[in-house]
């Protein structure tokens, strides 16, 4: 079984500042895949960013990347330059190889104060 | 263009009604999914359906029925609706059912408020 975890109930971060939000994966499945949504106030949720356990290279989508350490089962979304936009909640996931179904982890609710 | 979507957006009901979601989505997609997010934010997998073909059946109440008419659309009906059903129904889609990069698209969701 897959397994998500999100320690950080809450983070406060000044505009521009980067930012980390932590994650931690549990699975035995040999391949499987990683994943980012936001939800904003509004509701909806977007994908920001996808790494496989096979991947070599950190996945990078403009101001987002996944600070993968596969020995270590974290999988770290790192935003660049905060924007007061990217104030919302933020979800990893994970995908194995044999259930097929992504398994969420509890979110993180990302405040950027001006 | 929109991607997924779903109707209603908001349904407030009273408790032993039934009452279905739709979903459809225009991306071509194979798979289709339900989620659920309770109120503590945490999202949950309902049912998956690949082709039209049930392939993930979670452990959920038989009051929930999905039903896939053609690989665009998958509904949700609930039967007898409880309290505890509260929450924002979330359907998504996929493009193939295998391993590799298989992102789902969300839906904006559908906000269920039992009375």
């Amino acid at each position: 079984a897959q397994k998500i975890t999100q320690t950080q109930p809450g983070m406060f971060v000044q505009e521009k500042e980067a930012v980390t939000l932590d994650c931690t994966y549990d699975t035995s499945d040999p391949s499987y895949g990683l994943f980012w949504y936001k939800q904003p106030s509004s509701g909806e949720m977007i994908f920001l960013i996808y790494q496989g356990s096979y991947d070599q290279q950190n996945a990078t989508e403009g101001r987002y990347s996944l600070n993968f350490q596969k020995a270590r089962k974290s999988a770290n979304l790192v935003i660049s330059a905060s924007q007061l936009g990217d104030s919302a909640m933020y979800f990893c996931a994970m995908i194995g190889q044999g259930a097929q179904k992504l398994v969420f982890g509890q979110g993180t609710r990302l405040t950027i104060n001006p | 263009d929109t991607a997924v979507s779903q109707t209603p957006k908001y349904l407030v009901t009273q408790m032993g009604n039934d009452k279905s979601i739709k979903c459809e989505q225009n991306l071509g997609h194979d798979t289709m999914y339900w989620y659920k997010q309770d109120s503590k934010k945490f999202l949950k997998i309902m049912f998956s359906y690949n082709n039209k073909e049930l392939i993930i059946n979670e452990t959920v109440p038989n009051r929930f029925s999905p039903k896939s008419p053609d690989k665009a659309h998958l509904n949700l009906h609930i039967n007898s609706l409880e309290l505890g059903d509260s929450a924002v129904y979330f359907c998504a889609s996929s493009q193939v059912w295998g391993s590799g990069k298989n992102e789902q698209f969300f839906g904006p969701g559908t906000r269920l408020t039992v009375l």
